[in-house]
């Protein structure tokens, strides 16, 4: 079955520094990836799905890009973050046997 | 992206089952429904998932109508570990999952 690694649980960055954050995926091969954001107290909005390597498809406008430079690494990034960018972020896979979402990261911009 | 209807929020008390509604009168042949729930500060777990028969599960049953534009999440004694957002979800395989806002349920001891 898939895992899915996530870090770090929880991030504290100023308004304008850089972001990133990673996700690693094992127990399978060429997933779909996605990222995912919620807002406290809202639902989940899809921001970012990959089918493969290079391979990116962004679903709302936003200050963020995403990249994935190998198969089971999917990586969300910021050049400068907003306040508007605080939430929780989860990455999650998919394969034939279903998805898989990570533990998530909680982000506050102050 | 079809969509779903869910209510807001329901209670049980503990011990008791728990019948959650989900409408999708959209749906297409290929749409898969899916149930997910999430705990408080968690991603979404994966609860159950069905096309056209009722399946059951250690968590769940999946009751789905005869039309399939409706559904029922069945938890069989509903636990204190089972508060939760329950999400109802329309897609097709690896599809991308678009979530609605969920059912909040709460469940009292």
């Amino acid at each position: 079955s898939q895992t899915i690694h996530q870090w770090p649980a929880t991030l504290v960055q100023p308004v304008g520094s850089p972001l990133s954050l990673e996700c690693t995926v094992e127990g399978t091969s060429n997933p779909n990836l996605y990222w995912y954001r919620q807002a406290a107290g809202r639902g989940l909005q899809l921001l970012f799905y990959s089918v493969g390597i290079g391979q990116i498809s962004s679903e709302v406008p936003q200050n963020l890009s995403a990249s994935r430079p190998q198969d089971r690494q999917f990586i969300l990034s910021s050049k400068k973050l907003l306040l508007s960018d605080s939430g929780f972020y989860l990455c999650a896979s998919a394969d034939i046997l279903g998805y898989t979402f990570g533990s998530g990261t909680r982000l506050t911009v102050v | 992206d079809a969509k779903t209807t869910q209510p807001n929020s329901m209670e049980s008390n503990e011990e008791e089952p728990v019948h959650l509604p989900c409408n999708h009168s959209t749906i297409s042949g290929t749409d898969y429904i899916h149930w997910y729930r999430q705990l408080p500060s968690q991603g979404p777990e994966y609860v159950i998932h069905g096309l056209t028969s009722n399946v059951n599960n250690r968590m769940a049953s999946l009751a789905i109508a005869e039309d399939r534009k409706s559904s029922t999440l069945i938890l069989h004694r509903a636990t204190l570990r089972d508060a939760a957002v329950y999400y109802c979800i329309l897609s097709r395989n690896t599809d991308k999952l678009i979530f609605g806002t969920g059912t909040r349920l709460q469940v009292f001891p």
